[in-house]
């Protein structure tokens, strides 16, 4: 049980915009910024947001990250079939005193 | 650029011990925060434990408490976890990251079975 919530699946057409969201309280991201993975099978996690919506050099702005009360969401506009991947969200919890992430979004590109 | 290179992952049965380690380069390894997250096969990221820059002071999640110990040497740019007791449920490529999660590297595989 992982203390951010996600949706398990995720999918889309080429073009399509998707949303992923991200629950988890007021310990975690009620009081922190959260970031966002991505994570194709075999490889290392690829930072995609860091502080809720800062997009890293090298990643498409049709990533975009935004944050509300202790609610996160990532998009994903104009979809393509590169962006078939898991994706995981994670901030800091102050009562854990450790990072918490999300059980992960497995994103398929029809 | 920072890099992460981590080594030293294997197999060890149960109650075994390991040391991991990270080479870190591109970066003020001294004055930068790391972290060990792992992955079990087929699952989702799990934090570890990890080490402020300031001070030294350690963080571990709840599984590992007691078993693992993190550790620096900055005069080698190295991260270490120091793992004891070690169990099935361990089984998981370990990755190191930089503070805030910002940089990865592309880990090394810890297998735990007899």
């Amino acid at each position: 049980q992982s203390v951010l919530t996600q949706p398990p699946s995720a999918s889309g057409t080429p073009g399509q915009t998707i949303t992923i969201s991200c629950s988890g309280s007021t310990s975690n991201i009620g009081s922190k910024t959260v970031n966002w993975y991505q994570q194709v099978p075999g490889m290392a996690p690829r930072l995609l947001m860091s502080s809720n919506s800062q997009r890293p050099s090298g990643v498409p702005d049709r990533f975009s990250g935004s944050k509300s009360g202790t609610s996160a969401s990532l998009a994903i506009s104009g979809l393509q079939s590169e962006d078939e991947a898991d994706y995981y969200c994670a901030t800091w919890d102050v009562s854990l005193d450790g990072w918490v992430f999300g059980g992960g979004t497995k994103l398929t590109v029809l | 650029e920072v890099q992460l290179l981590e080594s030293g992952g294997g197999l060890v049965q149960p109650g075994g011990s390991l040391r991991l380690s990270c080479g870190a380069s591109g970066l003020s390894f001294s004055n930068s925060g790391m972290n060990w997250v792992r992955q079990a096969p087929g699952k989702g990221l799990e934090w570890v434990s990890g080490i402020r820059s300031v001070d030294g002071t350690t963080y571990y999640a709840d599984s590992v408490r007691g078993r693992f110990t993190i550790s620096r040497d900055s005069s080698k740019n190295t991260l270490y976890l120091q793992m004891i007791r070690l169990r099935d449920d361990d089984t998981a490529v370990y990755y190191c990251a930089k503070s805030g999660l910002l940089n990865w590297g592309q880990g090394t595989l810890l297998t735990v079975s007899s």
